[in-house]
Formats: C-alpha cells, structure tokens, sequence
C-alpha cells in the first residue's frame, strides 16, 4: 500500500523556469491538498481540492497552479519559479477535510 | 492572519519527562484538533486527534487536553523518551463548512529529548 507517493524528490531550478510537481494516492480519497514547509513558518496551504475537476486557493497560491483531472492525482504547476519558492512541498490526502491527512515524503525544492 | 498559534517554537526535555506543546486558536467552528508528529526527512504523520465534545484524549503516552472556552488544546508527552524527538504540528478544521474544511497548521514546536 503506497499512501501517497510524490514526484520528485528533490530538483534544483533555475529562476524563470517551469515544472510540475505530481502527487499521486491510491486511497481513494476525495480531498487533496499542496502545502510548502519553510523554517518558522509551519506548514501553509497552497492549493487544495474536494474532488476529481475541483481546485481552491489556500493561504498562499500566487506563482502556483494545480489541476485534478483524476482523483487519484493531483498536480501542482510552477509556471516561472523564483526564489522564494525554494521550500519543502508536501502533499496530502484525506477522505474528508475533517478527518487524518496522510502525507507524502516531500519535494525538496531549490530555485537559484 | 494566523489562525492556530503554537508554541514553544523549540522544547528540549530530559528523557523521563513530560513535554508540554500549547496551541490556541481563534475561530471558533474549528471543530476537529489533530497533532502531527514529524521526523527529518519524512512527512507529517497523524499522532492524535481531538474533538470538541472532550476535554481529554490519551492514546499510550500521548494526551491531548482541551478547553473550549479558552480557546486552546494542548498535547502532554508523559515519560518522554529520545524517541519522541521530533517536530510537532497542531492544526485545526472547521467540519461545518462542507468543501472548505481545509487543515490550518501552527508553526510546529521542535521537541529534543536529552538523556
């Protein structure tokens, strides 16, 4: 039983460049979830998603875009990436918003 | 606006000890108060959870106490051992708003166990 498995583990970018970050859980469950984890700051919520088709905008979206064709994945795109968004990125899945998060590994993201 | 502030922002405890991490929050729907344990490397693992209709929860070791009217939940690690080094999140939701009951994190408390 994988949980929920991200890819990749690590990538080095460089400022300006593009990349998507997969999250893939083979729980069936219907809540999805992108947060970054940087020192001092906790965990904060990028995106989320309710449902297969179904995106929202958490606490800090802006320079971040995702999309949930499938329920199983949920993708999360960096269109120009810029330093500051050199940070830890972990994704999450849950049968209701309510109820255990279970955690991918992390991305271990670096833009220079 | 931070909705679930934690702290200590660092504890360090001998082995034997009880670890006290605090988190209070503002709003007050939250109705489910979950505590992640988080090891170098790895991602956040559900440790404990609580619901708004009991003051206390303890599973082993773990026990978290819950005041309402305070507005706070705290977690207690009795006989804290080297193995409980670690950070720790609290967090919250707010299950009455269906589709929006998104997990709000504190800012995590790094626990060290010293022998």
């Amino acid at each position: 039983n994988a949980g929920v498995t991200q890819t990749p583990k690590f990538r080095v970018l460089k400022t300006g460049q593009s990349m998507t970050l997969l999250c893939a859980q083979d729980m069936n469950h219907e809540y999805m979830y992108w947060y970054r984890q940087d020192p001092g700051m906790g965990l904060r919520l990028i995106h989320y998603s309710v449902g297969e088709g179904t995106t929202a905008k958490g606490e800090v979206p802006d320079g971040y875009n995702v999309s949930r064709l499938k329920k199983q994945n949920f993708l999360l795109g960096l269109e120009s990436a810029a330093p500051s968004q050199t940070s830890v990125y972990f994704c999450a899945s849950s049968f209701q918003g309510n109820t255990e998060a279970f955690f991918g590994q992390g991305t271990r993201l670096t833009v220079v | 606006q931070q909705q679930v502030k934690q702290s200590p922002q660092s504890l360090i405890v001998q082995k034997g000890g009880i670890s006290i991490i605090n988190c209070a929050y503002e709003n007050t729907a939250f109705d489910y108060f979950p505590w992640y344990q988080q090891f170098p490397g790895k991602g956040p693992a559900l440790l404990i959870a609580i619901r708004p209709d009991v003051s206390e929860k303890k599973e082993g070791r773990f026990t978290i106490s819950f005041n309402k009217s305070a507005k706070q939940f705290s977690l207690h690690i009795m006989d804290s051992q080297p193995g409980d080094s670690a950070t720790y999140f609290c967090a919250a939701s707010d299950g009455s708003n269906f589709g929006n009951e998104k997990l709000t994190f504190g800012t995590g408390t790094r626990l060290t166990i010293i022998p």
